[in-house]
């Protein structure tokens, strides 16, 4: 049974240019959360997501980002026009449907750098 | 005031020691909480909830006080493998967000 899954694992942008991150839950489970990480933090909700809706974007900047978790395929994370402030750690969770999101499972994260 | 406030560390212990990390929350009608444990550069993994009543896991036993708005963790017999930053976590709200700390540092040496 395979875990969350995220790819790419490393990324390198330049500034302004777009960054897509892709998050696979594990299978059975419908709800999706993003994560930041910056340099010496800690772990910052962004987003969650449930099949087509999304849920709670209060974490999300009001610019350049963005999230969906389409009915098919992966939740995607975009960055456009990326700075060098975007430079971090970005882990997707997942859990079961029916619950609170007490049981997040994290996935390994994609590591952003802006060049 | 933070959400969730922890001591950064580090915490430089002997293998066997005993060694505790607290934390505290600032959101009163929180319910669930936890600690994960987070390798370098590595994702956090769950370590255990801590419940009202107290809950031990092996070598680890998590507490939570509520009128105090505090938690902690005690590692009793410390391994060279609890080596890593511990992350207090409270669930945020009915929708299900994870509030961490910035998390403490543990290094156990030989």
């Amino acid at each position: 049974n395979a875990g969350v899954m995220q790819n790419p694992r490393h990324l390198v942008r330049r500034r302004g240019q777009e960054a897509r991150l892709r998050c696979s839950p594990m299978k059975g489970h419908s709800h999706v959360y993003w994560y930041r990480q910056l340099p010496e933090e800690g772990l910052k909700f962004m987003v969650y997501l449930q099949k087509e809706n999304i849920i709670d974007e209060s974490g999300m900047p009001k610019e350049r980002f963005s999230a969906e978790f389409p009915k098919e395929g992966p939740s995607i994370l975009r960055i456009q026009q990326v700075v060098r402030g975007d430079s971090a750690a970005y882990f997707c969770a997942s859990s079961p449907p029916g619950g609170a999101g007490e049981t997040q499972y994290f996935g390994p994260g994609t590591r952003l750098l802006v060049l | 005031r933070k959400e969730v406030e922890q001591d950064p560390g580090p915490f430089n212990v002997p293998e066997g020691a005993t060694v505790a990390f607290n934390c505290t929350y600032s959101n009163s009608a929180s319910q669930s909480f936890f600690w994960y444990r987070q390798d370098c550069r590595k994702e956090p993994k769950l370590l255990m909830s801590v419940y009202s009543s107290g809950n031990e896991d092996g070598r680890f036993t998590a507490q939570l006080n509520r009128a105090s708005q505090y938690i902690s963790l005690l590692i009793r017999d410390s391994k060279l493998s609890d080596s890593a930053t511990y992350l207090c976590v409270v669930l945020g709200g009915s929708q299900g967000n994870l509030i961490f700390g910035k998390g403490t540092k543990l290094s156990v040496k030989p």
